[in-house]
């Protein structure tokens, strides 16, 4: 079935560090693929997606691109700031309206 | 516009004891999902309602779980009796297709004792 597996965390970095979380997934077709964070006490937000091969999702900085060759989907950002501490989960969904299929989740902690 | 409601979002009830959530999606989405969280994991799907038919309770364990959504609007979930394993935070999410967007409600985190 399909799968999602993203790196173990806690993952902790200064401030202005540069963020890469990996993420790779195993699914038939051509899902679509998710970015959520979830923020400290609030609840889980679409950061970033992209619906199809080669698509770069962006938002707030954060950047990912559908690898269908290497089945993956990274989250990178070039300077992470304190405001970024949150719990980070990939996701894919086969289609539009079907569940989301997440990882386990990476907490991301940035310090001053 | 108003986000995804739930309520109660804490809950502490003794094992063997039923318990209910309630969810008010926003509005105009014709999709609703419950997610099941637990501790250091990410959500994965309980059921999911296109209007107001179940189109995927597989995940569902209905010995002793149920849910329904009268109307196409609001959705309730239910436990009876809860155990100790049932302890988690319940997500509900809705969407409008084809948009791929789900908007999560904050949850409510259920501890049973």
């Amino acid at each position: 079935g399909d799968s999602v597996t993203q790196m173990e965390g806690p993952v902790t970095l200064s401030e202005e560090a540069f963020l890469t979380i990996n993420c790779t997934y195993t699914a038939t077709g051509y899902p679509s693929l998710f970015w959520y964070v979830q923020y400290p006490g609030e609840g889980l937000q679409l950061l970033l997606k992209a619906t199809k091969a080669d698509d770069k999702g962006s938002n707030k900085g954060f950047e990912a691109t559908y690898r269908k060759e290497t089945t993956s989907f990274h989250l990178e950002k070039g300077s992470v700031q304190v405001s970024d501490s949150a719990v980070y989960f990939c996701a894919l969904s086969r289609t539009a309206g079907y569940a989301l299929n997440f990882g386990k989740g990476t907490s991301l902690l940035v310090t001053p | 516009e108003a986000g995804v409601v739930q309520s109660p979002r804490y809950k502490i009830i003794e094992k063997k004891q039923p318990v209910a959530f309630w969810c008010n999606p926003i509005s105009g989405h014709n999709t609703l999902y419950w997610y099941l969280q637990n501790l250091g994991q990410g959500p994965e799907l309980l059921i999911r309602y296109e209007n107001e038919e179940a189109v995927d309770d597989s995940q569902l364990p209905k010995d002793r779980f149920s849910a329904e959504r009268l109307k196409g609007v609001d959705s309730t979930l239910k436990i009876q009796p809860a155990e100790l394993g049932d302890s988690a935070v319940y997500l509900c999410a809705s969407s409008l297709v084809p948009d791929y967007e789900q908007y999560f409600g904050p949850g409510t985190r259920l501890t049973v004792t």
